[in-house]
């Protein structure tokens, strides 16, 4: 297995533009999370999904993002405008029924 | 509200030592508790999981163990080397999320 796969791997856009991030998740797994990390605020859950069911979103700074799971296979994670301040690593990961976690590589979006 | 703190914060070592990173959770209801390690730069590599009722695994040099009525868990790693040098990350799960530490940034010198 190639393991969760995210795409891009980095990702330079203007103040105000659509971004958005993509996730193809370890086949199988059930579960798939969206986490964003930076410096001052660590690993933080965004939202994640169950059987492609949006479960706690939560974790979702503001209207500007939103994520969709329109099948097993793929998620993506949608910043709408982006900002300076969203600039950030974003990891997806997945598990199975909750028997460990595996993260993808990640995307490190910087928003000038 | 679940919260999770790890300590120390950094850690430099000479190379052979061996090492205590803490964790430290606040609710006692979790379901299991993994460690992770992230290279700078790069994702998170899982390194042991361990599951709410057991109390402790092992991988090569890496022995994890938990007490959960304490909320406790520690990652021994023994005969540190330089490759050893990255942040280690522990997470609990709560209900079905993972819940991070801040982490210990660890450097072994040569």
């Amino acid at each position: 297995d190639a393991g969760v796969i995210q795409s891009p791997r980095h990702e330079v856009t203007e103040m105000g533009q659509e971004v958005t991030l993509r996730c193809k998740p370890i086949s199988g797994h059930n579960s798939l999370f969206w986490y964003r990390q930076t410096m001052m605020r660590g690993l933080e859950l965004l939202i994640y999904f169950n059987n492609n069911v949006p479960i706690d979103d939560s974790g979702m700074p503001e209207d500007r993002f939103s994520a969709k799971m329109p099948n097993a296979s793929f998620s993506t994670l949608k910043i709408q405008p982006s900002e300076p301040r969203d600039s950030a690593v974003y990891f997806c990961a997945t598990s199975l029924g909750g028997n460990g976690y595996t993260f993808g590589s990640g995307t490190r979006l910087t928003v000038v | 509200k679940q919260e999770v703190t790890q300590i120390p914060a950094a850690l430099s070592v000479p190379e052979g030592e061996n090492l205590v990173l803490n964790c430290s959770f606040t609710d006692s209801a979790i379901y299991n508790l993994q460690w992770f390690r992230q290279d700078p730069g790069k994702g998170l590599t899982s390194l042991l999981l361990i599951q709410s009722s057991q109390r402790e695994q092992t991988s090569g040099r890496l022995n994890a163990s938990l007490d959960k009525s304490s909320g406790r868990s520690t990652l021994y790693i023994a005969a540190s080397q330089p490759g050893d040098s990255a942040t280690y990350l522990c997470a609990v799960m709560d209900t079905d999320k993972l819940i991070f530490g801040t982490g210990t940034r660890l450097q072994v010198f040569p």
